[in-house]
């Protein structure tokens, strides 16, 4: 059982907008701004696509944003592509052993 | 660019211990700003937290593992290493090193992963 809570699937058409969450606690998203966002086609490397709940790193297209409220934490994509079609895995920092905990992973369909 | 590259055996025989190393190029392991990481995915989905350390040789394990998995660093050869004592076939995943931002879970830089077999 992961520590964050995800959908395990979401889909969307070309062109529209997707959310995927991602539910942890008052101790893990909810207490620090250190909520990241992975994107992972299979066989190669996850991509960090969002880290500190917001921030994009340079190179990662602007479709991609993110929020949080309370103890979750949301990744938005918009102006879907086939490229897109991935899995998505959020991580949080816990302050406390473990200091890294992740979601259980959404696969992303682009229909 | 800063590249991280996995080595080690692909397949480890039960009650043995896994042993893996990710060697760091383009950039420096010795920079303070980052914490080295390992982390593992199952078949199927899911990535675990493994541990990570910092330059110093300061390690932070994952607690259900700590009794097993053991981390170390060197920088003089600019690579960390993992070792996971007493495997078992649920052991089994593709493992991943990765560089930890200031330990706070932002991975900015992963290998591309191998997978470590546990199999008599």
């Amino acid at each position: 059982q992961s520590a964050l809570t995800q959908p395990a699937s979401v889909s969307g058409s070309p062109g529209q907008s997707i959310t995927i969450s991602c539910t942890g606690t008052s101790s893990d998203v909810g207490a620090y701004d250190y909520v990241s966002w992975y994107q992972h086609h299979p066989g190669k490397a996850p991509k960090l696509i969002i880290y500190g709940v917001y921030n994009r790193p340079s190179g990662v297209s602007n479709r991609f944003s993110g929020s949080k409220s309370g103890n979750t934490a949301s990744l938005t994509i918009s102006g879907l592509l086939a490229e897109d079609e991935a899995d998505y895995y959020c991580s949080s920092y816990t302050g406390s052993s473990p200091y890294v905990v992740f979601g259980g992973g959404t696969t992303l369909t682009v229909l | 660019q800063v590249q991280l590259q996995e080595s080690g055996p692909g397949l480890v025989k039960p009650s043995q211990t896994l042993s893996l190393t990710c060697n760091v190029s383009g950039g420096s392991i010795n920079s303070g700003a980052y914490y080295w990481s390992w982390i593992r995915q199952y078949p199927g989905k899911g990535l675990e937290w493994i541990g990570y350390i910092y330059y110093s040789g300061s390690t932070y394990y994952k607690p259900s593992l700590e009794s097993r998995v053991s981390m170390s660093v060197d920088t003089s050869r600019n690579h960390f290493s993992l070792s996971l004592s007493s495997v078992t076939a649920a052991d089994t995943a593709v493992y991943y090193c990765a560089r930890d931002k200031g330990g706070t879970g932002s991975l900015d830089y992963w290998g591309q992963g191998t997978l470590v077999t546990v199999s008599s």
